[in-house]
């Protein structure tokens, strides 16, 4: 089974509808961290949790939310999608005094 | 702020010949540095990764990067191309001065190797 796995993996949606995106991890590991990829961009971070009581943005959290429910799950909310929220996202996932993050597979969301 | 150019957002090689991907970071403090690969409909799967010591860094599947720091920049290669390969590279640095493990990526060089 995958360490990091994220739900759903497509999701078309239209606009102004609220989305949530899902992501749970198996590898037992405090900090979480939410990007979405554009061609061309690379991936930016929206947000980033190191425990359930502990969330922070990162560089383009406007339009998103995002839930800590416990260590394991982290869920990335669009309250009212637009159009130019269609990308993929991903979830990963990184230890204590470790350095590497671990990807989940990814969401592709498309908003009409 | 920190920022990683990839030089060229799609190189072509053939199988079997070598493979150069380029990443170039702005920073005056070098950062720990990663490269991350995607195969198509995946997510990212870290190749190899720079936080101290060693400038040569091996990694899996073959490759390997070098950092330079008068350069400012973490390029990775192969030696000989294999057709499994063909996937986007990401080049990513996260701060030493930062804790918080965030990653700044390079936009992405897509990889393609023709028989």
């Amino acid at each position: 089974d995958a360490d990091v796995t994220q739900t759903p993996r497509n999701r078309i949606t239209k606009t102004g509808k609220r989305i949530m995106l899902e992501c749970s991890q198996t590898k037992g590991h405090d900090r979480m961290y939410w990007y979405r990829q554009d061609p061309g961009l690379g991936l930016q971070l929206i947000y980033y949790s190191f425990d359930v009581k502990d969330i922070n943005k990162g560089e383009i959290s406007d339009g998103y939310s995002v839930s800590r429910q416990a260590q394991a799950k982290f869920s990335l909310s669009l309250e009212s999608a637009i159009p130019n929220q269609t990308a993929l996202y991903f979830c990963a996932t990184m230890g204590p005094g470790t350095d590497t993050q671990y990807f989940g597979p990814g969401t592709r969301l498309t908003v009409l | 702020a920190q920022s990683v150019t990839q030089l060229g957002s799609h190189v072509s090689v053939s199988e079997g010949a070598l493979v150069l991907l380029r990443c170039n970071y702005s920073s005056s403090v070098p950062p720990y540095l990663f490269w991350y690969v995607q195969y198509p409909n995946q997510g990212l799967q870290l190749l190899l990764k720079y936080t101290s010591a060693a400038t040569l860094v091996k990694g899996i599947n073959g490759f390997e990067a070098e950092f330079k720091k008068s350069e400012t920049s973490f390029h990775l290669t192969k030696p000989s191309a294999h057709m499994s390969d063909a996937a986007e590279y990401f080049c990513a640095v996260s701060p030493r001065s930062s804790n918080t493990g965030k990653l700044i990526f390079g936009q992405g060089t897509t990889l393609q190797v023709k028989p």
